[in-house]
């Protein structure tokens, strides 16, 4: 079992749907990170967060770090929001390295 | 402020051949983690070197290796190739103490 599971694997939305991405992880954390990766390959950082909440323009990410979950919101979802959505946990220790989930693949339709 | 770099973009090897990947770290970030993500799988870590020391490995074999220069900048080098190491290679730099990190775009190698 991966540390870090994400679901869906694969979601398909219509332009302006309220769009929700899941994120289990199954070690203590030091922080969660929301990353979002275009074809091509390039990563953007969306959020880090240790607990609680956090939102920048229609996307928010929350966290509950009791039951170690994690979710991603995107509200009145775009097409230009079509992208992967990955899960990134810090597990603590100096190198701060990151483990990933496999990713969310959104897209959103016109 | 400059983002973070890699070259080249794309590459295409054959098995057994040894390659050389860079990557320039964002102004003023001295940490640099290297990550290889698989074709629909997320990334692993390799690596990370922080002030030109290795500071942490993941589970990748010894012909994985890696460099980092007194400007911060860093090589992942990988000898032997294999089938299995085609891949996107992505390196991120920090800020050592720091959790939030910067991507590159990666290069995407090939192995035939």
């Amino acid at each position: 079992k991966n540390e870090v599971e994400q679901s869906p694997q694969n979601l398909t939305a219509q332009e302006g749907e309220f769009i929700t991405i899941n994120c289990s992880y199954s070690v203590g954390i030091s922080a969660l990170h929301w990353l979002q990766q275009h074809p091509g390959g390039g990563i953007v950082s969306l959020f880090m967060l240790s607990s609680g909440k956090k939102k920048h323009g229609r996307l928010i990410a929350t966290i509950n770090i009791q039951e170690k979950h994690s979710s991603l919101h995107i509200t009145a979802s775009h097409p230009r929001d079509s992208a992967v959505y990955i899960c990134a946990v810090n597990s603590g220790g100096s190198n701060y390295k990151l483990t990933f989930g496999k990713g969310t693949l959104l897209t959103v339709n016109p | 402020e400059t983002g973070v770099t890699q070259s080249p973009t794309h590459l295409i090897k054959t098995r057994g051949q040894q390659v050389t990947l860079r990557c320039s770290s964002q102004s003023g970030h001295n940490t640099v983690s290297w990550y290889q993500q698989a074709l629909g799988q997320g990334p692993q870590f390799i690596f990370q070197y922080y002030r030109e020391e290795e500071n942490g490995r993941g589970n990748f074999p010894p012909r994985f290796s890696g460099l980092q220069f007194p400007n911060y900048s860093s090589e992942l080098n990988v000898n032997a190739l294999e089938l299995d190491d085609s891949a996107l290679y992505l390196c991120a730099s920090s800020w050592g103490g720091q959790e939030t990190q910067y991507f590159g775009p990666g290069t995407r190698l090939l192995v035939l």
